[in-house]
């Protein structure tokens, strides 16, 4: 069971607005920054989103992040064929280290 | 464009040992912390260790504490995974990754981009 709760799976369809949400503790998001990654089938994960709502260069403005206490959210509009991926929040734990949640798989139907 | 380049990987018995390596390119590696991270096959990713620009601090998961070691090459721009004692439920695809943000001060920002290529590791007799 991982410290960072994600729902195993969220779906929508094209043109969407599609939120996952990442819940952990005083010890994780309460206190340092989330960050949220894309795994494409097959291939190493990208960061997405970084210090609860920092794009890196590259990454449309579609995805967005937010925090709201031990929370967070990854949100994705206009969602696309190609999002279909699996997602990970992580932050840094002060007792375990880094952590990252289950992931949640997005489907676009 | 930032390059890492895996090596190092491979079947080993329960027990055994394996050193990983990270080459890195086309930045200034010793600025920069960096981590690895494993994921079983299946599963979802798993933080191991992180190491600062400087190699002075060093971090690990529960799960790797006591039998696998981090450290870097700043000359060589060489990242390293010296696992020991390894167990079958070590098995995994592990990536290292370039830290954005900092290791300092008893944390790391786990802000990782890029990500190397991963390299698979199996543990079994």
């Amino acid at each position: 069971q991982s410290v960072l709760t994600q729902p195993p799976s969220a779906s929508g369809t094209p043109g969407q607005r599609v939120t996952i949400s990442c819940s952990g503790s005083s010890s994780n998001i309460g206190s340092h920054t989330v960050n949220w990654y894309q795994q494409l089938p097959g291939t190493a994960p990208k960061l997405l989103i970084y210090s609860h709502n920092q794009r890196p260069s590259g990454v449309p403005d579609r995805f967005s992040g937010s925090k709201s206490g031990t929370s967070a959210s990854l949100a994705i509009s206009g969602l696309q064929s190609e999002d279909e991926a699996d997602y990970y929040c992580a932050a840094w734990d002060d007792s375990l280290g880094g952590v990252f949640g289950g992931g949640t798989k997005l489907t676009v139907l | 464009e930032v390059q890492l380049l895996q090596s190092g990987g491979g079947l080993v018995q329960p027990g055994g040992s394996l050193r990983l390596s990270c080459a890195a390119s086309r930045f200034t590696f010793s600025s920069y912390a960096m981590s690895w991270v494993r994921q079983a096959p299946g599963k979802g990713l798993e933080w191991v260790s992180a190491i600062s620009g400087s190699g002075g601090s060093t971090y690990y998961a529960d799960s790797v504490k006591g039998r696998f070691s981090i450290s870097r090459d700043n000359s060589k721009s060489t990242l390293y995974l010296q696992m020991n004692s390894l167990r079958p439920e070590d098995t995994a695809v592990y990536y290292c990754a370039k830290d954005l943000g900092y290791c300092s001060g008893g944390s790391c920002s786990i802000w990782l981009d890029p990500w190397g290529q991963g390299t698979p590791v199996t543990v079994s007799s």
